[in-house]
């Protein structure tokens, strides 16, 4: 059975960091795209980042451009997402997805979720 | 504000049809569309990828269709279990774009 299990969401102040993470099982992990999207009451579903399986050219939406960083140790079946200045407008429940193949695509659909680590950018 | 557009809401009765709309520049083609559901405290589900296409486990009382630049949402024999959010998704150039998500009422 595919699982993805997000951890490392808190409460943090505006400016602060958190690292999230993704563990996979159930698959292999390293030929399958994995991205982060993000759900609030405000903005309803919004993409965050995606990263292809060999972890070549991650991707991100503007809005966390330069401020989010997206990684994968495949060794680890785990991905990250390092996430720096943060602002009251991150704040969201954060899940993972799996895209049903290997090299992360705009067009793809997302076939596995987990079920969220919530981050709260607060003072 | 999202760039598919789709109602805030629908509602219908236990048995009965709904359909939830979704509309954009990024529905005609090449663009295709998928659906999803979310219910709160769970992972989200995949229910149409690609306009029409049903992944395995997904009942056939769901379906999907595009037309032009609208894409469309139908589940037939509602049922109790049906109430939650329901989410478009598709894409331009360089972004993963998401309706903004009809909640579904299940009288």
């Amino acid at each position: 059975e595919v699982q993805l299990l997000e951890s490392g969401g808190g409460l943090v102040q505006p400016g602060g960091s958190l690292r999230l993470s993704c563990v996979a099982s159930g698959f292999t992990f390293r030929t399958f795209a994995v991205n982060w999207v993000r759900q609030s009451p405000e903005k309803g579903l919004e993409w965050v980042s995606a990263i292809s399986g060999g972890a070549g050219s991650p991707y991100y939406a503007d809005s966390v451009k330069g401020r989010f960083t997206v990684s994968r140790d495949n060794s680890k079946n785990i991905m990250s997402l390092e996430m720096n200045d943060l602002r009251p407008e991150d704040t969201a429940l954060y899940y993972c997805a799996r895209q049903p193949w290997g090299v992360a695509s705009n067009g793809g659909w997302f076939d596995s979720w987990g079920q969220g680590t919530q981050v709260t950018v607060s003072s | 504000q999202s760039v598919l557009t789709q109602p805030p809401s629908v509602s219908g009765a236990p048995g009965q049809g709904v359909t939830i709309s979704c509309t954009g520049p990024s529905v005609g083609s090449p663009y295709t569309v998928h659906w999803y559901r979310l219910f709160p405290g769970a992972a989200p589900q995949l229910l149409i990828y690609s306009d029409s296409s049903r992944p395995s486990g997904v009942p056939d009382r769901f379906s999907g269709s595009r037309s032009g630049s609208s894409a469309t949402l139908a589940i037939t024999g509602l049922q109790a279990e049906d109430e939650a959010v329901y989410y478009c998704q598709s894409y331009d150039l360089s972004h993963v774009l998401f309706g903004g998500g009809t909640k579904l009422t299940v009288l």
